[in-house]
């Protein structure tokens, strides 16, 4: 499995638009990435994924570098409901395994 | 609210005891997985069903829990016998088919385990 680096921690106003980066230089031609945000007290809950150039939906957009090898997840105009650990997960679409999660990144947000 | 159910929300035991909580998958899917996230920590895989079947899980969990899904829409992870480590937020997680490009993996809102 390809391991992901992220940031530890962002901070944003609210209306700003947050980009975190998720680094996974080894992944492979079979694996897919997925972004998932949690906040306090729940489950992760699905943001995003994407296997390479732009993919977009209504919450978030992905940007994935053309050797795949890194990934921007795009949060326009975040709001204090934004405020969350953002994880960047790279799993296999062949295999089936439960993911493997990180630290992923932790987003604040301020008034 | 998540589509994945979880019951109870939180749990207390003493040291010794045994713990059992409960996972009601999303409609229509048969992956079904346990997570374990200790404070602060990250979410650490503990077992995977596949259509009821146990297809993968870590060493911790063959030797301290039973899991089991005795039907497609409910599913339990049990702990023979409670330690203070066992103290985290056990996620459930259900997807369609637990592979494949369009998983959609949806967890639950977990079940706290405090073990004193």
């Amino acid at each position: 499995l390809a391991k992901t680096t992220q940031p530890p921690s962002m901070e944003a106003y609210e209306g700003q638009e947050v980009n975190v980066s998720c680094s996974h230089t080894n992944i492979a031609t079979s694996e897919y990435i997925y972004w998932y945000r949690q906040v306090p007290h729940q489950g992760p809950q699905f943001i995003i994924q994407g296997y390479k150039d732009y993919v977009v939906n209504e919450v978030a957009s992905l940007f994935i570098s053309a050797d795949r090898k890194l990934s921007t997840l795009s949060l326009p105009w975040v709001s204090l409901r934004d405020a969350a650990v953002y994880y960047c997960i790279v799993t296999d679409i062949f295999y089936a395994q439960g993911l493997t999660f990180g630290l992923g990144t932790r987003v604040s947000v301020f008034p | 609210d998540a589509a994945v159910t979880q019951k109870p929300r939180y749990l207390i035991k003493m040291k010794g005891q045994e713990a059992e909580m409960k996972c009601i998958p999303e409609k229509g899917h048969t992956a079904v997985f346990w997570y374990q996230q200790k404070q602060s920590k990250e979410l650490k895989f503990l077992i995977y069903f596949q259509n009821q079947q146990p297809l993968d899980q870590i060493d911790m969990v063959k030797e301290r829990f039973s899991a089991v899904c005795p039907s497609s829409s409910l599913c339990s992870l049990g702990i023979r016998t409670c330690e203070a480590e066992d103290s985290a937020l056990y996620l459930c997680s259900s997807s369609p088919s637990g592979q494949g490009a369009n998983s959609d993996y949806t967890f639950g809102s977990g079940t706290r385990l405090l073990v004193i």
